[in-house]
């Protein structure tokens, strides 16, 4: 049964703040994805990578930065956080081009 | 701009009768078009997708159709089943992209009883 995780299901930070999020995935996929979901808004892309150490920025990446040191573990870092980060974030990782596996995400509010 | 719309934020039917989700698009760039469902606390699941070039698949109650003249796809859900209450995402993927997949914004679905 595949399976992606995220660190927290729920989160409190501070403006200013660096927090970091991290999402691991055991079925041995290349592409991993963060995603940032809001009311009306549907699923945005942050980043994805398609490899250890390879990214690509997605449609809003700005205030956020990723790092992919291992082929199941992929960390969004959001360097100083504001309150127009509060989200939910979704991870996500994908074996063949229609399918993708979506952690249970981490709720993030920033104060 | 909204390349994948979902102009119905929700949707309530009856247990047991068929669920119609309706999404739009307007760039001819996608080859592929999926359905996706979350739960309240849950990350989406993958439910159904479909390949540009058909018109049609079909997954037991879940099927959806492709009509790429009017560059509209819908799901349809028959019968409906409590269990089906949830939020439904569509999503298209850019053509020879590995990473471009739209969402729309989501369509709530409620089965009363």
């Amino acid at each position: 049964d595949v399976k992606v995780t995220q660190s927290s299901r729920y989160l409190v930070k501070r403006t200013g703040e660096k927090v970091f999020l991290e999402c691991v995935q055991d079925m041995d996929h290349e592409n991993m994805f963060w995603y940032r979901q809001d009311p009306g808004l549907g699923l945005r892309l942050i980043y994805f990578s398609y490899d250890v150490k390879m990214k690509e920025k997605g449609d809003i990446p700005e205030g956020y930065s990723v790092s992919r040191e291992k082929k199941e573990r992929f960390s969004l870092i959001l360097e100083s956080a504001s309150t127009n980060q509060t989200s939910m974030y979704l991870c996500a990782s994908r074996s063949s081009p229609d399918t993708q596996y979506f952690g249970p995400g981490t709720r993030l509010t920033v104060l | 701009d909204q390349q994948v719309k979902q102009n119905s934020p929700s949707l309530s039917v009856q247990e047991g009768r068929i669920s119609i989700l309706n999404c739009d698009y307007t760039n001819s760039m996608f080859d592929y078009f999926l359905w996706y469902k979350k739960y309240p606390a849950e990350g989406p699941t993958f439910l159904i997708s479909i390949s540009s070039i058909k018109d049609k698949n079909e997954d037991g109650r879940f099927t959806v159709f492709l009509n790429k003249s009017a560059k509209h796809l819908s799901l349809h859900i028959v019968p409906s089943q409590p269990g089906d209450s949830a939020v439904y995402f569509c999503a298209a993927k850019v053509y020879s992209s590995a990473s471009k997949i739209i969402f729309g914004s989501g369509t709530r679905l409620s089965i009363r009883p």
